[in-house]
């Protein structure tokens, strides 16, 4: 599985977009780009994924470049509750989960 | 609909004592997966079980030993506990692919080795 870089930390206004980078310049034809996020230590919870198109779902929006060597995470109006370490990893879509979770981006959001 | 339960969810033991953490899905998951996390990083893969009857090392598998007891349970053991081995444990479950899926995960075990 491709490697993925993140800045360590980052700060969003409440109500404000929040947008997490994500470089994953070695990825593969056949690998999927995942987010999950980990609140408190808690278990880390899905987000969202794509392949090649932009998602979007309740939680979030994934914007994936047009090469797929990097992607950006949009939490549209973030809220104190969005406060969590965010993970980017990308796996082979028959691989199971054994890709390695980094160390993520721990986002702060302000009131 | 519980998910995947990890039990217990915090153990104090003194090296070299020995203890297995449990782990259940109740979604008809084929692979499961135990990870673990120190203060301040990722997720490390210790052990997975792609799908029941088989299990394979990950990333730190050293100190550990697995066991798929069936297709719900997936056991991780410490033989003989050491301070290194203080982490917090999360075992997760999932589809093994090819089409869309998702890690589920527990809500860790919290294990200080003494």
């Amino acid at each position: 599985d491709a490697k993925t870089t993140q800045p360590p930390s980052m700060d969003c206004a409440e109500g404000r977009a929040a947008n997490l980078p994500c470089n994953h310049s070695t990825i593969s034809g056949n690998e999927y780009v995942y987010w999950y996020r980990q609140i408190h230590s808690q278990g880390p919870q899905y987000i969202i994924h794509g392949l090649k198109n932009n998602e979007t779902n309740e939680m979030a929006s994934l914007i994936i470049t047009e090469d797929r060597k990097s992607s950006t995470l949009i939490l549209p109006h973030a809220t104190l509750r969005d406060t969590a370490v965010y993970y980017c990893i990308v796996r082979v879509d028959t691989g199971g989960f054994k890709t390695i979770f980094g160390a993520g981006t721990r986002l702060f959001v302000k009131a | 609909n519980a998910g995947v339960t990890q039990t217990p969810k915090f153990q104090v033991l003194k090296t070299g004592q020995s203890m297995t953490l449990q782990c259940a899905q109740d979604m008809n998951h084929n692979s499961m997966y135990w990870y673990r996390q120190d203060p301040g990083m990722g997720l490390r893969l210790i052990y997975y079980s792609a799908s029941e009857g088989t299990t394979d090392k990950g990333e730190v598998p050293n100190g550990y030993n697995v066991s798929r007891l069936n297709k719900r349970e997936f056991s991780l053991r410490l033989e003989s506990a050491a301070p290194s081995q203080t982490s917090v444990y999360f075992c997760a479950s999932s589809e093994p692919g090819p089409y869309y899926t998702e890690a589920f995960f527990g809500q860790g075990t919290r294990l200080t080795v003494v």
